[in-house]
């Protein structure tokens, strides 16, 4: 059971690099959500996308850009790191984006920016 | 607007001993309310939910009631084990929204 799968687990960037981090998820899931963590400020959220071709923005989008792909894949672009991008991210999906629902979360990425 | 405070950590208990983490929240209208856990090294998981006021929420020896008139939804456990050392987060979902708003976290260390 893969459920949601995320790449690379590591990164180091130089400030200015980009690059994407990449999610999919094998469960049919409607909705896919970015979430940052950092020491003592829990999760933020970056984007979710509620459903296939659509995406918004969460607390804390600047520096960021997403694509949903199709239904399986939901991807994070950081077109110029910075190091305040220092940070642990988590890709997480839901059936449907209703309230009760509970989020599958990918095992994150840890990302430096030197 | 809507947020979640929890208690800071750490949380040191010795095995057997019971637990613990408040969790208050500000919200309009009548949010969902969830208690994730995060193992070292993994993602989060839903560790229990409550979708309205009174009710409880348990798994695992866990529980947490969802207290309108206190804005609260304290996680407690009986005897916690030494493989219950993580971090838990609280977290409520609004009404007609997709967001899910989480606490800073609290680390619990279970020491045999």
């Amino acid at each position: 059971n893969a459920g949601v799968t995320q790449t690379p687990k590591f990164q180091v960037l130089k400030t200015g690099q980009s690059m994407t981090l990449q999610c999919a998820q094998d469960m049919n899931h409607n909705s896919m959500y970015w979430y940052r963590q950092d020491p003592g400020m829990g999760l933020r959220l970056i984007y979710y996308s509620a459903s296939e071709g659509t995406t918004d923005k969460g607390e804390v989008p600047n520096g960021y850009n997403v694509s949903r792909l199709n239904k399986r894949e939901f991807s994070l672009r950081l077109e110029s790191a910075a190091p305040s991008q220092t940070s642990v991210y988590f890709c997480a999906s839901s059936e449907a984006g209703r309230k009760n629902e509970k989020l599958f979360f990918g095992s994150g990425t840890q990302l430096s920016v030197l | 607007g809507n947020s979640v405070t929890q208690m800071e950590g750490p949380v040191t208990l010795s095995e057997e001993a019971f637990l613990t983490i408040n969790c208050t929240y500000t919200a309009t209208g009548y949010p969902s309310l969830f208690w994730y856990v995060q193992y070292p090294g993994e993602g989060l998981q839903l560790l229990l939910k409550a979708t309205k006021a009174d009710d409880k929420g348990s798994n695992k020896g866990f529980e947490a009631t969802y207290r309108k008139e206190t804005t609260s939804f304290h996680l407690e456990k009986g005897s916690v084990q030494v493989s219950d050392s993580a971090v838990y987060f609280c977290a409520l979902r609004p009404d007609s929204s997709y967001k899910l708003i989480f606490g800073s976290g609290t680390r619990l260390l279970v020491r045999p």
